[in-house]
């Protein structure tokens, strides 16, 4: 299973949005809507953002929203802020009962 | 509270096998599959494979089959990930996160695998 295809980094000025894609098949994110969102700052875990496309758990600014059309998510923040710099990964769950994360996109809030 | 709480750092040889652990707590350890995920430096999250809380069935990467396997104890809300025959680019943080369908919302600290020789 390839990786989903993100691009490897965005930036974006305080209070500017910024869209992250993330790009997969019919066999994972065409079909499916357990795509996932997280957020990775240097040396931590993962912390979701964004479940099943578009869902914000709770305690997630709703700055973060997410999206999906055809075989494509996108991830956007909205009023950016010094405090989103970070790593954001994509994921999906796949047709063969597995799952498959994105290459990983850094944003730089300039 | 939920929790996962991962062993401790490792260095091993190349060609040993490590075995990683995941203890939960704050919640039905059978009532959720727990993933293991792995980030080598600088590089991106890669899935390794999941047990499921239920029955304990297993589904793993292709890129790790037959060198992965994870198990659980169920009696210690326990769950175990060893990977074997070690090769410098296993060199990576390992993580165990908690499947709730939709997303991962809980995850463990990580616990940094070296493979040097």
């Amino acid at each position: 299973q390839s990786a989903l295809t993100q691009p490897p980094s965005v930036s974006g000025s305080p209070g500017q949005s910024v869209t992250i894609s993330c790009t997969g098949a019919s066999s994972d994110v065409g079909n499916y809507n357990r795509v996932s969102w997280y957020q990775q700052p240097p040396g931590t875990a993962p912390k979701l953002m964004i479940s099943e496309v578009s869902n914000r758990p709770s305690g997630v600014p709703d700055r973060f929203s997410g999206s999906k059309s055809g075989n494509t998510a996108s991830l956007t923040i909205s009023g950016l802020q010094a405090e989103d710099e970070a790593d954001y990964y994509c994921s999906s769950y796949t047709s063969s009962s597995t799952l498959v994360f994105g290459g990983g996109t850094k944003l730089t809030v300039l | 509270q939920v929790q996962l709480v991962q062993s401790g750092a490792e260095v091993k040889k190349p060609g040993a096998s490590v075995k990683v652990s995941c203890k939960a707590s704050g919640y039905k350890f059978t009532g959720y599959t727990m993933h293991w995920v792995r980030q080598a430096p600088g590089q991106r999250l890669e899935w390794m494979g999941w047990i499921a809380g239920g029955d304990g069935n297993t589904k793993y990467s292709q890129k790790f089959q037959g060198r992965v396997t994870i198990t659980r104890d169920t009696s210690a809300s326990t769950a175990f990930m060893e990977l074997s025959s070690l090769r410098s680019e296993d060199t990576a943080v390992y993580y165990c996160a908690r499947d709730e369908y939709s997303g991962f919302h809980y995850w463990g600290q990580g616990t940094l695998v070296t493979v040097t020789s």
